[in-house]
This record gives structure tokens, C-alpha cells and sequence, in this order.
């Protein structure tokens, strides 16, 4: 199946800064990504996407940034804040676009 | 709008022993989802639902897991007999369309 990584399972920034969370695919075909939160005891929160067509797409405080020639998209969250902290995971499709494949998972600890 | 409620949110029984999950998805979705969660990892697909019909079970492990939507709106996941190596967060979560998928926080399994 499709592989979709992480390169830091933890990070740890200061309250206010900003945040990059990144993350690998494998299939260069994938036209649709996602973003989910998820916090402790809670079932993972979309956050936002990006389709292949887009290079960027922001949203409230996030944006997601897709590099289609290295197979790379990043999270980055602006003036970082202590309700942020939670696992981040980006998914992509399978092939026959029924399912999404999750990352592993990058921890985000944000530090007052 | 209520999101997708699941019960019990843990549950902790001695291998061998049946246990079983509850999903009620969010109002008008047809489409259900179960997840399992290992811990520090993204979810995984088990099946999924296209009103009452298992349209992929393919990662379903069939000999000891079972499911069942039987009116197209309810759902429940069973597994007998548990084993020590089922312990982890079984998710539901719902959609109407695939892209975007509305997660429950989770029952959290323990098998001991």
C-alpha cells in the first residue's frame, strides 16, 4: 500500500511561534490531501486540505504547503498556542481514492 | 449538530472474552467508517459502510472480528474472542461524501 511518513514524531516549540509539521508521501498520482488534529482522548479533527492542483491553501492560523516534485506537504501554524498541542497526522488516498491512509503522527507540544 | 457518539469510551476484558463497539453516526451520512488505532500510530482501516452494505472489509481480520449495520444507520464492531494484541482505539467515523470524514473520539480497548 501507498506510504505516508513523518519526519519528526515530536516537536516541542514556544507559545507564539510558528509551527512546521511535515510530511512525506510515496504516491505521486494522490490529487487530495488532509490534515487532522487529533488531541488526547479524542478522535482526529480536520483540520484542512489540499488538492494537487494548489501549491498552498491557508485557513484560520494553518497553511499547508505541497511540493509535488519532492512528494512533500508541511503544516505550518502560525503564533502557535497551548490549544494546539496534539498528534498531527496528514493522509492521502489509496488508489481507488475509498480510503485514506494515515502517517504515522507527529506529536506537538506546545510550551507556555 | 451532534457528531458521531460512541460507547462504550473504554472498556478493559480478559483475553478470550467477546467484546463489542457501538457507533451512532452523524445524522444523514451513509457512509460509516471503523478504525483501529494502535497507539502512537495513525488509524487504520477495518471496514467500511455504504448504508447497510460492507463495501471494503478487506482489512477486517474476519476470524474473530465482526461487524454490522443493520438498518444503514447504527453500527456495531465485535470481537471474540479478544486477544492481548486487540488492545487499542477502535474509531468510528462518518462522511457523506469520501473526502471529509467525521471521526469519534474512540473506545479505548484493553485486553489483559
Amino acid at each position: 500500500g501507498e506510504s505516508v511518513g513523518l519526519h519528526l514524531p515530536t516537536l516541542s516549540v514556544q507559545e507564539g511561534d510558528n509551527s512546521i509539521i511535515n510530511c512525506a508521501y510515496s504516491n505521486s498520482a494522490s490529487d487530495y490531501f488532509i490534515w487532522y488534529k487529533q488531541e488526547s482522548g479524542k478522535g482526529p479533527q480536520f483540520i484542512i486540505d489540499i488538492r494537487s492542483n494548489m501549491d498552498k491553501r491557508q485557513g484560520q492560523r494553518v497553511t499547508v504547503l505541497l511540493n509535488k516534485t519532492v512528494k512533500h506537504l508541511s503544516l505550518q501554524i502560525a503564533a502557535t498556542q497551548p490549544g494546539d498541542s496534539a498528534v498531527y497526522f496528514c493522509a492521502e488516498p489509496s488508489n481507488t481514492g475509498n480510503q485514506f491512509y494515515f502517517g504515522t503522527g507527529t506529536s506537538l507540544t506546545v510550551i507556555p | 449538530e451532534a457528531g458521531v457518539v460512541q460507547s462504550p469510551r473504554y472498556k478493559i476484558i480478559e483475553k478470550k472474552q467477546p467484546v463489542a463497539f457501538w457507533c451512532n453516526p452523524i445524522s444523514g451520512h451513509n457512509t460509516l467508517y471503523w478504525y483501529l488505532q494502535n497507539l502512537g500510530q495513525g488509524p487504520e482501516l477495518l471496514i467500511r459502510y455504504e448504508n447497510e452494505e460492507a463495501v471494503d472489509d478487506s482489512q477486517l481480520p474476519k476470524d474473530r472480528f465482526s461487524a454490522e449495520r443493520l438498518k444503514g444507520v447504527d453500527s456495531t464492531l465485535k470481537i471474540q474472542p479478544a486477544e492481548l494484541g486487540d488492545s487499542a482505539v477502535y474509531l468510528c467515523a462518518s462522511s457523506l461524501d469520501p473526502d471529509t470524514q467525521y471521526f469519534g473520539p474512540g473506545t479505548r480497548l484493553t485486553v489483559l
